[in-house]
């Protein structure tokens, strides 16, 4: 079955702490994105990519970083976390076509919690 | 700048009929989406518009007005299942999604 997983699912950690959010899709999907969203606000775009080694910068980009090796494989690297980054990190994906439509498949998400 | 605009909250009653209404401004546009979200869940897609017009699908409807940039989402019949946030998406120029803050359906008995 095609899906798009996350770990982990939920996390506590201390301040300063370097954590790495893991993300897979089975779908082939070329597209792959991370948002942050904060409960009952928008999904800010953090990072996407459009395939292997390619990474771009979203909105909220500045303190993480992302890589992709592999079509299926996303991770997102804080370097250090803060309280700040307590909030809920979506994976998504998506086919690299543009038209006529670009549906985007969401993982079930990480919620962070930075003590 | 780019914004898109939904009511925070609206509640409506179990059987009934709601238009959940979100107005977009963004750089250049390639369609709109609805997006359901159950609450500590992730987001389901729910509809695509790129033309002016209704587009119909089982209970939910979608509707899109580019003039206007304007776009409702139209649920019948509805069904305790159905409380949730409802999302509205417009695709810009860059083929990125502008979110919108998301519209919290609450159903009442």
């Amino acid at each position: 079955e095609a899906d798009i997983y996350q770990t982990p699912r939920y996390l506590v950690i201390g301040t300063g702490k370097k954590i790495t959010l893991e993300c897979s899709q089975t779908m082939g999907h070329d597209k792959m994105y991370w948002y942050q969203q904060d409960p009952g606000m928008e999904l800010h775009l953090i990072h996407y990519s459009y395939g292997v080694n390619s990474t771009e910068k979203g909105d909220l980009s500045s303190e993480s970083t992302v890589s992709r090796i592999r079509t299926e494989h996303f991770p997102l690297t804080l370097e250090s976390a803060r309280p700040s980054h307590t909030s809920q990190y979506l994976c998504a994906s998506s086919e690299l076509r543009e038209d006529p439509i670009n549906e985007q498949f969401f993982g079930p998400g990480t919620r962070l919690t930075v003590l | 700048g780019q914004n898109i605009d939904q009511p925070t909250e609206m509640t409506a009653t179990e059987g009934a009929i709601v238009q959940i209404n979100c107005t977009y401004q963004t750089s250049g546009f390639n369609g709109l989406f609805w997006y359901q979200q159950h609450a500590g869940e992730a987001p389901t897609f729910l509809s695509y518009n790129v033309l002016d017009g209704l587009e119909e699908k089982g209970r939910f409807s979608s509707f899109l007005s580019r003039s206007k940039g304007y776009s409702y989402l139209l649920l019948k019949e509805l069904q305790m299942k159905d409380s949730a946030s409802y999302l509205c998406a417009s695709l810009d120029s860059n083929y990125q999604l502008i979110w919108g803050a998301g519209t919290k359906l609450i159903i009442k008995p």
